[in-house]
């Protein structure tokens, strides 16, 4: 089995701050994913990767930067914290380069956002 | 463009009835569906997934059917017990210039009483 680690677990910033938080894997899977969970909005895709220094825009990448540096980690970063924000942001990995489409996906605990 | 839609935000219930949680979706590619469950203050985890019509699947006494003529793929159980309280999200995997992503719907939360 595997695990996936998120960092930090919670994440208090002020308006307009850069923020980043942090995903690692030990499944040694391809596919790395950030997903923003809002209550009564579902899991919605902000970016993906499916190899090391690929990225693929989400539905809501605006706002955000990411990066895949390693196979191993998946790195999100908010380019300016809206006041009053609040929000889960979660890690997801799957273990192939995307091209199949029925892989399961593996989510970290999350980051819990609070910006004052 | 493809989407996965969850008509009921919450659904309440009493332990031992049976429930069906609505779940449609629309793409233009062939469909790989999926039903994740996350209780309270842990990650989401995936409880069952189907890309062959017609054909019932089945975990941890849930179930689901993927019907393509209906774009549907309901999630089913035949009686509720309290430790079903959850979150759940159907996703779909859709196809995306290159590779395969994973888009969710809004959820709904089961909430079994004694």
């Amino acid at each position: 089995g595997g695990i996936i680690t998120q960092t930090p677990k919670f994440l208090i910033g002020q308006e307009g701050q850069k923020l980043t938080l942090k995903c690692q894997q030990n499944f040694n899977h391809d596919t790395m994913y950030w997903y923003r969970q809002d209550s009564g909005k579902g899991l919605r895709l902000i970016y993906y990767s499916i190899t090391e220094n690929d990225l693929q825009k989400g539905d809501l990448s605006e706002g955000y930067d990411a990066s895949r540096e390693k196979k191993s980690s998946f790195s999100l970063t908010v380019t300016s914290a809206q006041k009053n924000e609040m929000a889960v942001f979660l890690c997801a990995s799957s273990p192939g380069l995307g091209g199949w489409g029925a892989e399961t996906l593996y989510f970290g605990s999350g980051t819990r956002l609070t910006v004052l | 463009g493809d989407s996965v839609t969850q008509t009921e935000g919450l659904v309440t219930l009493t332990k031992g009835l049976p429930v069906m949680l609505n779940c449609t979706y629309q793409t233009t590619y062939s469909p790989f569906l999926f039903w994740y469950v996350q209780h309270l203050n842990e990650a989401p985890k995936l409880l069952l997934k189907s890309s062959t019509d017609n054909k019932r699947t089945e975990h941890q006494g849930f179930y689901a059917t993927l019907h393509k003529s209906s774009s549907s793929f309901h999630l089913q159980k035949s009686s509720v017990q309290l430790s079903d309280s959850a979150l759940y999200f159907c996703a779909l995997s859709a196809y995306d210039t290159n590779a395969y992503k994973v888009i969710f719907g809004k959820g709904t939360h089961l909430h079994v009483l004694p």
